[in-house]
Order: C-alpha cells, then sequence, then structure tokens
C-alpha cells in the first residue's frame, strides 16, 4: 500500500512570511501533484512532477520532486492572504489508469 | 459540460437510509473515479471506472457502497443503509486519458451527513 505523509498539517502565518509544505512516502511514485482546494470546492491542480529532481514554479510557489520519486515540496514566498486554503499532495504509479494517492493535506491560514 | 458537475450538493440522510450520488463528468472523459474524504483529510479513492467498465473497486469500504457507470457517462454512486461514518464529502473526478500521470478534474463534491 502505498501512503504519503504531508506535514505540517497546520500552518497559521502572517502575510509575507516564507512556507514550506512536505510531502514524503517510502514507496516511488511515477509522479506526484499539489492540489489545492477551498471550502465547498474540489481540488483544483497546481502542479504535476514526473522527474526525480525536478523543480517547476510557478509565480510565488516552487514546487520540488525529490530524487529518489519518494518526496516532495511546496515553497510559497511571501504568503498573500489568497494563498489561503487545503493544500493537498497526491502521488500517482500504483496503477495503470493513475489513480491517486493523497496526502492528508496542510490547512495553510494566512492573516493578513 | 464545462468541468464536472455532481449533485446534489448536499444530501441529510437518516441512518439506515439509502442515497444516490450522481456525477456528470466531462464530455467524453474516459476515465472517471470517485473519492471520499472525511473533514479535514485528504480524499482516499473508492472505485475507477473506463468507459462503462468498472477495473478497480478496491477503495470501497464495504458492500453497502455501489457504484455504476452504465452507458459510460454519467455515474451514480449508491450507498445503501447508510451509518453515521458514512459522513464525509463524495468526490467524482474525470479525465480524457487513461494513463500516469494524467489530469484529472475535479467535482465540487457532495456533502453528505448521516443523522
Amino acid at each position: 500500500t502505498q501512503l504519503l505523509e504531508q506535514s505540517p498539517q497546520f500552518l497559521s502565518i502572517q502575510e509575507g512570511e516564507n512556507l514550506t509544505v512536505y510531502c514524503n512516502s517510502s514507496s516511488v511514485f511515477s509522479s506526484l501533484q499539489w492540489y489545492r482546494q477551498e471550502p465547498g470546492e474540489g481540488p483544483v491542480l497546481l502542479v504535476t512532477v514526473v522527474t526525480g529532481g525536478e523543480v517547476k514554479k510557478l509565480k510565488r510557489l516552487t514546487f520540488q520532486f525529490g530524487d529518489a520519486r519518494k518526496d516532495s515540496s511546496l515553497h510559497i514566498t511571501a504568503a498573500q492572504p489568497g494563498d489561503t486554503g487545503l493544500y493537498l499532495c497526491a502521488g500517482s504509479g500504483g496503477t495503470s489508469y493513475g489513480k491517486l494517492t493523497f496526502g492528508q493535506g496542510t490547512i495553510l491560514t494566512v492573516h493578513p | 459540460g464545462a468541468g464536472v458537475s455532481q449533485s446534489p450538493r448536499y444530501k441529510v440522510a437518516k441512518r439506515g437510509q439509502d442515497v444516490a450520488l450522481r456525477c456528470d463528468p466531462i464530455s467524453g472523459h474516459v476515465s472517471l473515479f470517485w473519492y471520499q474524504q472525511a473533514l479535514g483529510q485528504g480524499p482516499e479513492f473508492l472505485t475507477y471506472f473506463q468507459n462503462e467498465a468498472q477495473l478497480d473497486k478496491s477503495g470501497l469500504p464495504s458492500d453497502r457502497f455501489f457504484a455504476e457507470r452504465p452507458e459510460g457517462s454519467v455515474s451514480t454512486l449508491k450507498i445503501q443503509r447508510t451509518q453515521q461514518e458514512d459522513s464525509a464529502v463524495y468526490l467524482c473526478a474525470s479525465s480524457s486519458i487513461v494513463g500516469s500521470p494524467i489530469p484529472v478534474t475535479f467535482g465540487s463534491g457532495t456533502r453528505l451527513t448521516v443523522v
């Protein structure tokens, strides 16, 4: 069974601060995705990383996939209140059709 | 449609009642997934359809849970004799391709509360 451990579970910071969310597993994933979910909505895909060591940037967000494809991180620079939400990592690779294994999620609150 | 549509958005069921949750995927999408999300947690896989074929139902928690997609488009997740532990958000997701990595689009979910 593939499991993803996500940390921290809760993060409460002030506007302008930087933060990092971690996603770790003992299993290898063929790809890893990061989602953001707002209350009452479904998860929305932010990025997919597929190559070990890959780094992707999306404005103030930087995503990294570990060399061994077992872990990933999401770094947000100069957080803004609009970044508030639930961040989820999800791995695929256990099946041929892309079933996702999600981490527990990180609830981020950015205070103005 | 433009996105994945789920109905109803909210459902309150008395314990023991049967419920049916509907998912309208994006038109033409081959793959359809159902996930269950408990409050404050990440979604957990329930079942997968490729067109009308249910290829994986390993995540269904009990035989009270049943899913179908008879014509390869709309899908229904049915829960019989609901129990309090069934309270969760049920998410449907669809994709135009089969394989990994795949970009899936999630619906807004149905929040089920069993009282």
